[in-house]
């Protein structure tokens, strides 16, 4: 696609419940990533993906939270069991080859809100 | 590992005024520190980037120059628009990382 999308734009949930983000990146670009902006905060890195694999995963705060990638293209992002501190905005960008020095396009995130 | 420090709290400042926004970077490589900017209503978008020692990165008016003495990638614009009012992110060149918190800027006419 012309940019990274990320859906749904707004997940309103209840505390306890699953929630799936998912993050389509820009098409041929291997290097796909993960964060999370809470108010008031940086963006602190979750997760880094070069193509389907996760070389690191050091960001992830729990072991509630889990991502996968399918064919070198989308990721889902899970959060299980969510509690409010999950609340956050969560960001995905992608770059052509994930070396250093490169350029990430963003997409526009999901804003999640645990109740 | 690399991590980056960005001055705290809003910036307000009349249209023209001159811009500054601190961001201190400690490198276990060679320096280099990118600035994004996420305009109200839009993405994170990048700014600029900064490569090496005295090797300016600069775009649309704005400058970020490596101070070696400091470990410092200060974000400049001479005179600032209403137009640049958004929030500015330092970040490390290497995608997986933290960014720092974030500067917002409010620029009145």
């Amino acid at each position: 696609g012309a940019g990274v999308s990320q859906s749904p734009s707004n997940k309103v949930t209840e505390k306890g419940k699953d929630v799936e983000l998912r993050c389509d990146p820009i098409s041929g670009h291997t290097a796909l990533y993960w964060y999370r902006q809470s108010l008031g905060q940086g963006l602190e890195f979750l997760i880094y993906f070069q193509g389907n694999s996760a070389p690191d995963k050091s960001g992830l705060p729990s072991d509630r939270f889990s991502a996968e990638r399918t064919g070198g293209s989308v990721s889902t992002l899970t959060i299980q069991r969510t509690q409010q501190e999950d609340s956050a905005v969560y960001l995905c960008a992608s770059s052509l080859t994930g070396v250093t020095n490169e350029k990430l396009f963003f997409g526009s995130g999901t804003q999640l809100s645990v109740l | 590992g690399d991590s980056v420090t960005q001055m705290e709290g809003p910036v307000t400042l009349s249209e023209e005024a001159f811009l500054t926004i601190n961001c201190t970077y400690t490198a276990t490589g060679y320096p280099s520190l990118f600035w994004y900017v996420q305009y109200p209503g839009e993405g994170l978008q990048l700014l600029l980037k900064a490569t090496k020692a005295d090797d300016k990165g600069s775009n649309k008016g704005f400058e970020a120059t490596y101070r070696k003495e400091t470990t410092s990638f200060h974000l400049e614009k001479g005179s600032v628009q209403v137009s640049d009012s958004a929030v500015y992110f330092c970040a490390p060149p290497k995608g997986k990382s933290t960014f720092g918190d974030g500067t917002t800027l409010t620029v009145k006419p």
